[in-house]
């Protein structure tokens, strides 16, 4: 029974450089989300996607960011022109269904050097 | 705007005895509230929650308790064990699914 899986677990980009982080959901689930943690803060929301549909991606920045659910595959969160402050731990969280508990991935490390 | 504050950034407690982590939340529309354990480079694990209706859920050698007047909760381990030492997260759901989370609290149960 598979939880919700991430990679990479580590990235290492330079600045300007395209960060791609991939998230396959529990099985059965079809709702995905993905949080952002900075050092010494807790986990702050950035997008919520069903297969196919962005259904609130109030959390993400407006520029740079972008995520998608397609209805084969993984979940992506893309980031392109990273900088440095990019640099953080990105979860994502997958539930069965709306106001379902979340489960969480192991998370996706990304430096920015 | 911290909505969802756990203003104890670290716990130490003795095996065997209770540790009580503690979360204030300022948004009265929140309706559900989640508790999260994290090790070091893992994901949060889902410990136990509780509806914004009840006042206390019991699971095991958890508890979490909720004071809506006092938009309180907080999260009862007894009896502690070594294996308890981690980040203790408290979540609250909005609209939409969206958890906000506090920083966090590291809780240290020295054997």
């Amino acid at each position: 029974n598979a939880g919700v899986m991430q990679n990479p677990r580590h990235l290492v980009r330079r600045r300007g450089q395209e960060a791609r982080l991939r998230c396959s959901p529990m099985k059965g689930h079809s709702h995905v989300y993905w949080y952002r943690q900075l050092p010494e803060e807790g986990l702050k929301f950035m997008v919520y996607l069903q297969k196919e549909n962005i259904i609130d991606e109030s959390g993400m920045p407006k520029e740079r960011f972008s995520a998608e659910f397609p209805k084969e595959g993984p979940s992506i969160l893309r980031i392109q022109q990273v900088v440095r402050g990019d640099s953080a731990a990105y979860f994502c969280a997958s539930s069965r269904a709306l106001e379902e508990t979340q489960y969480f991935g192991p998370g996706t490390r990304l430096l920015v050097l | 705007d911290q909505q969802v504050k756990q203003n104890s950034p670290s716990l130490s407690v003795q095996e065997g005895r209770i540790s009580i982590l503690n979360c204030d939340y300022t948004n009265s529309m929140f309706d559900y509230f989640l508790w999260y354990k994290k090790y070091p480079a893992e994901g949060p694990t889902f410990l136990i929650s509780i509806s914004s209706i009840k006042d206390k859920n019991e699971d095991g050698r958890f508890t979490v308790f909720l004071n809506k007047s006092a938009k309180h909760l907080s999260l009862h381990i007894v009896p502690s064990q070594p294996g308890d030492s981690a980040v203790y997260f408290c979540a609250a759901r909005t609209y939409g699914n969206k958890l906000v989370f506090g920083a966090g609290t590291i809780l240290r149960v020295k054997s």
